[in-house]
């Protein structure tokens, strides 16, 4: 099936360090949405991206919605321990609004 | 109170049981989604239902159904469960509409033995 191409699949960083991911498709999207899963929960929206070339924060957040519309990258700066989990891509679609996901990016942070 | 809500949390079957997961909503969205998450594959979209009337095949419907009894409820079944299906499951919910964000369910762990 469809899949978004997100890297690296797992971070292993120390506190305060900035992290830095990414997502790739073949095609086009209209939208491009980052989620953050924490351990036993549902997916949480951090941050959504509408329009080709966009830049939005939120806190200590930073992604981009890229200028082909065939990617997207997100930063975090200083991590903190609650930053750990599971990040995920999604990109969407006007023509059938069904989100297509990335295998997820796991954040570590070494103690 | 949480505006998703996904029962059970935690299910261990046996092959061939029919088993029924169930979703309910507070957030007053027409549209309900449900999702398989597997290790390494991230989300993969089963059935979605726009509003009552509307139901829709997803990615991997294959030994899925669904049942929208009403807005705020949305029930996945697995006919005759299969060790394959084993994953974890969420539903979720958008009200429809140009920035279209789905909310997510805590979600419901599935073993098939």
């Amino acid at each position: 099936g469809q899949q978004l191409n997100q890297s690296p699949q797992s971070m292993f960083i120390q506190e305060g360090e900035d992290v830095s991911m990414n997502c790739t498709s073949s095609s086009i999207f209209n939208t491009w949405l980052w989620y953050k899963q924490d351990p036993g929960e549902g997916p949480v929206l951090l941050i959504a991206l509408y329009k080709a070339g966009e830049l939005t924060s939120n806190g200590r957040l930073t992604a981009q919605f890229g200028i082909t519309r065939k990617d997207s990258f997100l930063n975090i700066s200083a991590s903190i321990p609650s930053d750990v989990g599971i990040y995920f891509c999604a990109g969407q679609r006007l023509s059938n609004y069904q989100l297509i996901w990335g295998a997820g990016t796991k954040l570590i942070i070494k103690p | 109170d949480a505006d998703v809500t996904q029962t059970p949390r935690n299910r261990i079957t046996k092959t061939g049981k029919r088993i029924m997961l169930e979703c309910s909503q507070t957030k007053g969205h027409d549209r309900m989604y449900w999702y398989r998450q597997d290790p390494g594959l991230g989300l993969r979209l089963i059935y979605y239902s726009f509003d009552v009337k509307d139901i829709n095949k997803g990615e991997i419907s294959d030994g899925y159904s669904v049942s929208r009894q009403a807005q705020a409820k949305f029930s996945l079944s697995l006919e005759s469960a299969i060790p394959n299906q084993t994953a974890l499951y969420f539903c979720a919910t958008s009200a429809g509409g140009d920035t279209d964000t789905q909310y997510f369910g805590p979600g419901t762990r599935l073993t098939v033995l």
